[in-house]
């Protein structure tokens, strides 16, 4: 496999449901991110992890707990979310967040909440 | 604040020349990135710019000027394959990328 590969790809679960999004990416890259894309809004970065150290945590909620085992993995487990969650969540490696090289993206995992 | 605005949608002719500008207003700049993003589908990296001036790169080419904080990108001889969202993005002085909420580009036959 190459490139970096989210699953699942889509989830629907309750208020009251645990589940987890994984990330793995085959690049060789240090850092990795979680974001949140929601219709005609612009991406919102959540975490960021460097040589799988977390770096950023945009005021994110505890509900969303991320997870970087190693530099090529990287989980998000949901608890308790609410409806406004719903949304396309993106993971995206990189070389360096502080290189200008490009993010690498997967295809997205498509969460429902209901 | 930080603040990235492009156009919500456009439309476009297959064969034709589109342009999609995009303004920034960012602490710092380390560079403006465009990225298209087909329907369901993971957003890729199309261009980079650093420097004032116009990169080429095939049928799509970017444009930057730092002191007007606008950049835009150009698309020639549009395919129906061209049919998707682009974004921009700008790296503040932190690094930290800043988004547009990205333009729907629409291509008709």
């Amino acid at each position: 496999e190459t490139g970096v590969t989210q699953t699942p790809r889509h989830l629907v679960m309750g208020m009251t449901n645990k589940k987890s999004l994984k990330c793995e990416q085959h690049l060789g890259h240090n850092a990795m991110y979680w974001y949140k894309q929601s219709a005609k809004k612009p991406l919102e970065l959540m975490f960021v992890y460097n040589f799988k150290e977390q770096t950023e945590n945009n005021s994110v909620p505890s509900r969303f707990s991320p997870e970087c085992p190693n530099s090529s993995h990287l989980f998000l487990h949901l608890h308790t979310l609410q409806p406004e969650d719903s949304a396309l969540y993106l993971c995206a490696s990189s070389q360096d967040p502080t290189s200008a090289g490009e993010l690498f993206f997967g295809e997205g995992s498509r969460l429902t909440v209901l | 604040g930080q603040n990235i605005d492009q156009p919500t949608e456009m439309t476009a002719t297959e064969g034709a020349i589109v342009q999609i500008n995009c303004t920034y207003q960012t602490s710092g700049f380390n560079g403006l990135f465009w990225y298209q993003q087909h329907a369901g589908e993971a957003p890729t990296f199309l261009s980079y710019n650093v420097l004032d001036g116009l990169e080429e790169k095939g049928r799509f080419s970017s444009f930057l000027s730092r002191s007007k904080g606008y950049s835009y990108l150009l698309l020639k001889e549009l395919q129906m394959k061209d049919s998707a969202s682009y974004l921009c993005a700008v790296k503040d002085s932190n690094y930290q990328l800043i988004w547009g909420a990205g333009t729907k580009l629409i291509i008709k036959p």
